[in-house]
């Protein structure tokens, strides 16, 4: 039983570069999401998706895409790395129940740093 | 829009003390979740309550309990003869149809337990 699986657990980009945070579940949750974790500022919504072919923003969508081809993947891609994209990114999945979304399971965090 | 408020960035108790996490939240939904996670040293996000806003009774799980009060827009997690392994940042978060069913998190409490 996988849950939620993000790759890769670590990365070290360089300014500029671009890169893609893949994220898998295997639990036909209807809603996925990304969220960063940087000291004293909690988590923050990057993108979300309601189901396949539906994205939407979160709080930081900015220098950051996503899509949502299936119900099992959301990727997060970098388009062109700052220093302050450094930080810890989560993805998280769960079903919805009236509109509104059940308790997140989330995978195992991706730490990104960028020089 | 809705918020939620850990206005308690930091703790420290002594092992068996009791320790209140409070969780102030807005929200214009009449129905919403509220919920609560652990982060542990080693960082992985662990769920620890969901409850649905019709439900107003307090809950108890071992040593855990919550109290949850409408009237104050209030969702405190009570610890009852801390652990050591108590240790962890508590995170506070909201579900509600108004935000299109994203889960907005508080800032956390870093709540440490020394023996």
């Amino acid at each position: 039983n996988a849950g939620v699986t993000q790759t890769p657990k670590f990365q070290v980009l360089k300014t500029g570069q671009s890169m893609t945070l893949q994220c898998a579940q295997d639990m036909n949750h209807e809603y996925m999401s990304w969220y960063r974790q940087d000291p004293g500022m909690g988590l923050r919504l990057i993108h979300y998706s309601v189901g396949a072919g539906i994205t939407d923003q979160g709080e930081v969508p900015n220098g950051y895409n996503v899509s949502r081809s299936t119900t099992e993947d959301f990727p997060l891609r970098l388009l062109s790395a700052a220093p302050s994209q450094t930080s810890v990114y989560f993805c998280a999945s769960s079903y919805v129940l009236a509109g509104r979304t059940g308790e997140l399971f989330f995978g195992e965090g991706s730490r990104l740093t960028v020089l | 829009a809705q918020k939620v408020t850990q206005a308690q960035t930091e703790i420290s108790v002594v092992e068996k003390e009791d320790v209140t996490l409070d969780c102030v939240y807005e929200t214009r939904d009449t129905t919403y979740y509220l919920f609560w996670y652990k982060q542990p040293p080693s960082g992985e996000l662990v769920f620890l309550i969901r409850r649905n806003s019709f439900d107003e009774q307090n809950e108890i799980s071992g040593r855990y309990s919550w109290n949850f009060q409408k009237s104050t827009s209030s969702f405190n997690f009570t610890i009852t003869a801390s652990q050591v392994v108590d240790s962890a940042v508590y995170f506070c978060a909201l579900s509600g149809t108004a935000s299109g069913s994203r889960l907005t998190f508080g800032e956390g409490t870093q709540l440490t337990v020394n023996p």
